[in-house]
């Protein structure tokens, strides 16, 4: 399996209360994704980066940011989080657009109550 | 990136050939077609992948029309792990600096003993 790890694996947050995810990997590749998924939807592109301080916007962008400051590390961050936000969030890599393939991580729930 | 078209659900006996269709009539001519899997609440998992010569590896072949509008992949002999959800994503390689990555519906595969 890929090197990608994602964390927590689990949150419970309060609406309007900041929240960061973290996505790493150990395979250093340039590409990095956010996703989330619901039911009835399917995954949906949250946010993406082709590098490091390389990124831009998905699907559903709205109310998250990302940061990626170093190759390894890609992070997803609700500023205020709503109850809209609560789903499963999953994170995904890619070497290059040449190889093709994506890796995923497990996958983040996050409640917001 | 070319929109994709799948059924939203297909059955398959167990020990058949599980044939999954997808229609890509806008694709262009240097957009690759991959196909990933989700299995339950896991991340999804790459399968194969083909620009315009069919495809085989260890999990499944995919033969896509001469025209290039269409594709299936196929599992030679569904199991019942084979039950999950099939995606079929057409994404232009080497040619863009932004690998963006977007998922559809996909195919609900269920596998019947």
């Amino acid at each position: 399996d890929a090197g990608i790890t994602q964390s927590p694996r689990h949150k419970v947050t309060e609406t309007g209360t900041p929240v960061t995810l973290r996505c790493h990997q150990t395979e250093n590749h340039r590409y990095m994704y956010w996703y989330r998924q619901d039911p009835g939807h399917g995954l949906r592109l949250i946010h993406y980066s082709y590098g490091v301080k390389d990124t831009d916007k998905g699907e559903v962008s709205d109310g998250y940011s990302v940061s990626r400051s170093k190759t390894e590390d890609f992070l997803l961050t609700l500023e205020s989080a709503t109850s809209s936000q609560t789903s499963v969030y999953f994170c995904a890599i890619s070497e290059s657009l040449t190889r093709g393939s994506a890796f995923f991580g497990q996958g983040t729930r996050l409640t917001v109550v | 990136d070319a929109k994709t078209t799948q059924p939203p659900s297909m059955d398959c006996a167990e020990g058949r050939a599980a044939n999954l269709p997808c229609n890509h009539s806008t694709i262009s001519g240097n957009e690759y077609v991959y196909w990933y899997r989700q299995i339950h609440s896991q991340g999804p998992q790459y399968i194969i992948h083909g620009l315009k010569n069919n495809e085989t590896n260890e999990m499944a072949s995919l033969i896509i029309t001469e025209d290039r509008k269409s594709s299936t992949l196929i599992l030679p002999h569904a199991t019942l792990r084979d039950t999950a959800v099939y995606y079929c994503i057409v994404r232009v390689d080497g040619s863009s600096n932004t690998g963006k990555l977007i998922f559809g519906q996909g195919t609900t595969l269920q596998v019947k003993p």
